[in-house]
């Protein structure tokens, strides 16, 4: 079975560029996370979907962070206008249920420059 | 919020030797993960463990859910388990889900 994908592995942005990071949850999944890893905050939720429905918008992130799940099997993480302090790298999860075990995606590692 | 506090930071042993780790929550958590991040890889789900002990090969969890406390022992650890791990919790009713700051193990040859 795939697992969760994620496209591109690596993106360099100019400040103020659109990036839109792109994820595949895994087949039959419900739920849909995305998060923010950093050294400095560790791993942060940003947005979470069940049944493509938004639960979880990001509070702090939502300004400049959008997420959407057009279909079961597809999400994108739109990020507009970029900053240099968005350099991370951003993973998607899928689960069946928001209870049971979440799948990571290989991750997209962000610069902005 | 909730809190989810890991201990030790790093951890270095010899391989062949037990690793124990410790995760630590603010709330009661329904849900339980531990999660194994390769140096520069993505993120593996361990063990799911909101409450009692599970095993999977040579790791152990055991979760005492009343005392707010979860631990992962790796026994007879090899180099291949270098890495950090990380404990996440989540609580019914709140979707959000925190992750610890992670242990990173080295494990020497």
């Amino acid at each position: 079975d795939a697992g969760v994908t994620q496209t591109p592995r690596h993106e360099v942005a100019e400040k103020g560029q659109t990036i839109i990071l792109k994820c595949e949850p895994v087949s039959g999944h419900n739920d849909l996370f995305w998060y923010r890893q950093t050294k400095i905050q560790g791993l942060e939720l940003l947005s979470y979907f069940r049944s493509k429905s938004l639960m979880e918008d990001g509070g702090a992130f939502k300004d400049r962070f959008k997420a959407e799940m057009l279909n079961s099997s597809f999400s994108t993480l739109k990020i507009q206008p970029t900053e240099p302090k968005d350099s991370a790298v951003y993973l998607c999860a899928s689960s069946f249920t928001g209870r049971d075990t979440q799948y990571f995606g290989p991750g997209t590692r962000l610069l902005v420059l | 919020g909730q809190q989810v506090q890991q201990s030790p930071s790093s951890l270095v042993l010899q391989e062949g030797e037990n690793a124990e780790l410790q995760c630590n929550f603010s709330s009661t958590a329904t849900q339980l993960q531990w999660f194994y991040q390769s140096p520069g890889g993505s993120l593996v789900s361990l063990l799911s463990n909101p409450s009692g002990t599970k095993h999977t090969g040579r790791l152990t969890s055991t979760t005492v859910t009343k005392e707010r406390r979860s631990s992962l022992h790796i026994s007879s650890s090899q180099t291949t388990d270098s890495g950090t791990y990380l404990c996440a919790i989540d609580h019914y009713g709140n979707e959000k889900i925190t992750f610890g700051a992670g242990t990173k193990l080295t494990i020497k040859p």
